[in-house]
C-alpha cells in the first residue's frame, strides 16, 4: 500500500534561509508525487508534481522538489523564503492507479518564517 | 480557473443531527472527492465519485454517506453527527482520464464542522 511520511510537523526558518521540508513515500508502483500548500483559512493549492521525466521539479513561488528513487524521497526546498510562505505543506502520493485521481496525503508540515 | 465551492465555511451542529455538506464545481470535472483534515493526521479520504450516481468508499467512510445526483454537485452526509466528526472537511475535483498526470486535484476552501 502507498503511504507518505513527512518528517517534522513544524519547521521554523528565518527569512532568506533555505527551507527544507522532508517527505518520504512508500509505493508498490512508480509513484506520482505532489506537494500542496494550504494558506490559513483556504483549501489546498498545487505547488508542484512529479509524474515522469526530470527528477528535479520546479513549482510555483520559487519552490522545487527532487524525486530520489533510491531514497524514496521527494523533499521540498526554497532557497530564500518570505514571510508570505508561512503555511501548511502537504506531500502526497498517488494511490497506485494514476487513473483514479486519488491521493494519499502526509500528515502535513507547518512552516513558520521569521523576520 | 476551476472553482470548487463549499456552501458553508463554518457549521455547528448537535450530536445526533443529520448534516449535509455541499460541494459544487464549475469545470465539468468527472471526479469528486471528500477529504477530512485533522491536525497531525493530514487529509484522509472519506468518499469519492467518478460519475453521476457513482460512489466509492475511501479510507474512512464509517458514519458518512454521499450523494451525486448531478455532475457538478457532490454532497457529504453525516447520518447522525457525533463529536468525533468535528473536523475540517475538504471537497476536491479533477478531470477523468489520467487526472494525476494532466489535472491535479482542485480543492474548495473547506467547511469547519463542530459537533457539540
Amino acid at each position: 500500500a502507498q503511504s507518505v511520511t513527512q518528517l517534522g510537523s513544524h519547521v521554523s526558518v528565518s527569512e532568506g534561509a533555505l527551507v527544507l521540508l522532508r517527505c518520504n513515500y512508500s509505493s508498490s508502483v512508480p509513484p506520482y508525487l505532489f506537494w500542496y500548500v494550504q494558506y490559513p483559512n483556504q483549501g489546498l493549492q498545487l505547488l508542484l508534481k512529479y509524474t515522469t521525466g526530470a527528477t528535479l521539479v520546479k513549482g510555483i513561488n520559487g519552490f522545487e522538489a527532487e524525486f530520489k528513487k533510491s531514497e524514496t524521497s521527494f523533499h521540498l526546498t526554497k532557497p530564500s523564503p518570505h514571510m508570505s510562505d508561512a503555511a501548511e505543506y502537504f506531500c502526497a502520493v498517488s494511490d497506485g492507479s494514476s487513473n483514479t485521481g486519488k491521493l494519499i496525503f502526509g500528515q502535513g508540515t507547518t512552516l513558520q518564517v521569521k523576520p | 480557473d476551476v472553482k470548487v465551492t463549499q456552501s458553508s465555511r463554518y457549521l455547528v451542529k448537535r450530536t445526533g443531527e443529520k448534516v449535509f455538506l455541499e460541494c459544487v464545481q464549475d469545470m465539468d470535472h468527472e471526479n469528486m472527492f471528500w477529504y477530512r483534515q485533522d491536525p497531525g493526521l493530514g487529509l484522509r479520504l472519506i468518499y469519492f465519485s467518478y460519475d453521476v450516481k457513482m460512489k466509492e468508499k475511501g479510507d474512512i467512510p464509517e458514519g458518512y454517506s454521499v450523494s451525486r445526483e448531478k455532475k457538478e454537485r457532490f454532497s457529504l452526509i453525516l447520518e447522525s453527527a457525533s463529536t468525533n466528526q468535528t473536523s475540517m472537511y475538504l471537497c476536491a475535483s479533477s478531470l477523468s482520464g489520467d487526472p494525476l498526470y494532466n489535472s491535479p486535484l482542485h480543492f474548495g476552501n473547506g467547511t469547519r464542522l463542530t459537533v457539540t
